[in-house]
């Protein structure tokens, strides 16, 4: 059964750094493409990050030179590695696992996601 | 910037039929942009409803169906029954690794 666990959200004062985890079982990680996708609070998702099988990553314009993507495959894990955190990045951060269609590219499993609270 | 635009809020009688809609603010959506969608229920995590425009996910009921409506990808509901009162978000993959979600649609079922 494949479950995706994020840990290590909080609260965190802007400017400061957080490290998100994402334990992935019943796969691999590193055979799948894994994105991070957050929600505002009362706002719909927002895809940030993505890191595909190969390595090859990409991060939308609002996080980019901020936020890290990276994957320990012998601990069959995702993470996003956080800086200098603003009030707008407060949000419910969800990984998800990805799985690839002929050329579609999409999101099948999610986490429960982790809540991450930028505020002094 | 690509905004990808969603009814807000849509309402459906018990039993009833209801199609929500995803475009662009410039532009088709056509199957090149391989919409899915995503189903919500307030504090849960999205779940797969639909990919590759009209592709249901594994357990997904058959009531649900995508398909690309004139400029604009869409999600059917037939026979909407009270548990399907959620939010639902399509997304667009725009290619190289880049995917916008749509604002969403509140779905009520009344």
């Amino acid at each position: 059964e494949v479950q995706l666990v994020e840990s290590g959200g909080g609260l965190i004062q802007p400017g400061g750094s957080l490290r998100l985890s994402c334990a992935a079982s019943g796969f691999t990680v590193s055979s799948n493409f894994m994105t991070w996708v957050r929600q505002a609070p009362g706002k719909g998702p927002e895809w940030i990050s993505v890191i595909f099988s190969g390595g090859t990553i990409y991060y939308a314009d609002s996080v980019k030179g901020r936020f890290t993507i990276s994957r320990d495959n012998s601990k069959n894990t995702l993470y996003l590695q956080m800086n200098f955190l603003r009030a707008e990045d407060t949000a419910v951060y969800y990984c998800a696992r990805g799985s690839i269609v002929a050329r579609d590219y999409y999101f099948d499993y999610w986490g429960q996601g982790t809540l991450v609270t930028v505020s002094s | 910037q690509t905004v990808v635009t969603q009814e807000p809020s849509f309402s459906v009688s018990p039993g009833g039929t209801v199609t929500l809609t995803c475009g662009l603010s410039s532009g088709s959506v056509s199957t090149t942009y391989y919409p899915s969608w995503y189903q919500q229920t307030p504090g849960q995590a999205p779940r797969t409803l639909i990919y590759t425009t009209n592709i249901r996910s594994s357990g997904v009921p058959d009531r649900f169906s995508g398909s690309i409506l004139g400029n604009k990808a869409a999600l059917t509901i037939t026979g909407a029954q009270a548990d399907d009162e959620s939010d639902y978000y399509c997304v667009l993959y725009m290619g190289s690794g880049i995917w916008v979600f749509g604002g969403g649609t509140k779905l009520t079922v009344l």
